[in-house]
């Protein structure tokens, strides 16, 4: 159990395009689901706390008109990438929080070219 | 504010050789501990956690972790490691907000096994 999906696995996109990646928890509710990104052999640093019926919690720095985060039901998330530009493209992972433990997708890769 | 430590970026064991895996953490309550290893271009699974309890914790794929207050520590072991196991391995500590835990991570340390 716990599984999590992560729909596109990965997208390439022209700048100024949106971007919309989706975070599933398959099995299970999750009233939280978390975003994160991560560089390339870096590790991973959260985004967004995102709360089912209410709106995102963001970290310091990350500009949330940027990056909008909606999660419309106990098994689904969505961040946008809004006007992507090449210094968004990254790999974004989300995670399904199942109590006190985080069970993470797959991870989408975006290039932004 | 809580930070975790890992101070083996790279490790290279051969296959069949034991394992261990440092994390030390810095968090001012009983930590809530985890261990996740990634695969290149993957997301993250879960290998154990702590929370209470036994402070030997037993995890998937024969993995194991000792939390030790007293040295702030939750080391990674296995005794004998597989070629399938060279990935990325990340100490993760959590804070409880609400019913969730926000996790900080460490900077992953990176295993390579030999033949």
């Amino acid at each position: 159990g716990a599984v999590v999906s992560q729909h596109p696995s990965w997208v390439i996109c022209k700048s100024g395009t949106s971007v919309k990646i989706e975070c599933r928890s398959l099995d299970f509710q999750a009233t939280t689901m978390f975003w994160y990104r991560q560089f390339p052999k870096q590790s991973l640093m959260l985004m967004a706390t995102s709360n089912e019926g209410s709106k995102a919690t963001y970290e310091q720095g990350v500009e949330k008109d940027k990056f909008l985060i909606n999660h419309a039901s106990l098994t689904l998330s969505t961040l946008t990438v809004t006007s992507a530009h090449p210094e968004d493209s990254s790999f974004y992972i989300c995670s399904a929080a199942r109590q006190e433990t985080q069970y993470f997708g797959p991870g989408t890769r975006l290039l932004v070219l | 504010a809580q930070s975790v430590t890992q101070p083996d970026i790279h490790i290279t064991v051969s296959e069949g050789a034991s394992l261990e895996l440092r994390c030390n953490y810095s968090y001012g309550a009983t930590p809530y501990l985890f261990w996740y290893v990634q695969s290149p271009g993957q997301g993250l699974q879960l290998l154990l956690k702590y929370f209470s309890g036994d402070t030997l914790v037993q995890g998937i794929k024969g993995f194991e972790a000792e939390f030790k207050r007293s040295q702030s520590s939750f080391n990674l072991r296995k005794p004998s490691v597989h070629w399938s196991d060279a990935a990325e391995y990340f100490c993760a500590v959590g804070a409880l907000t609400g019913t969730a835990s926000k996790l900080t991570f460490g900077t992953g340390t990176r295993l390579q096994v030999t033949l």
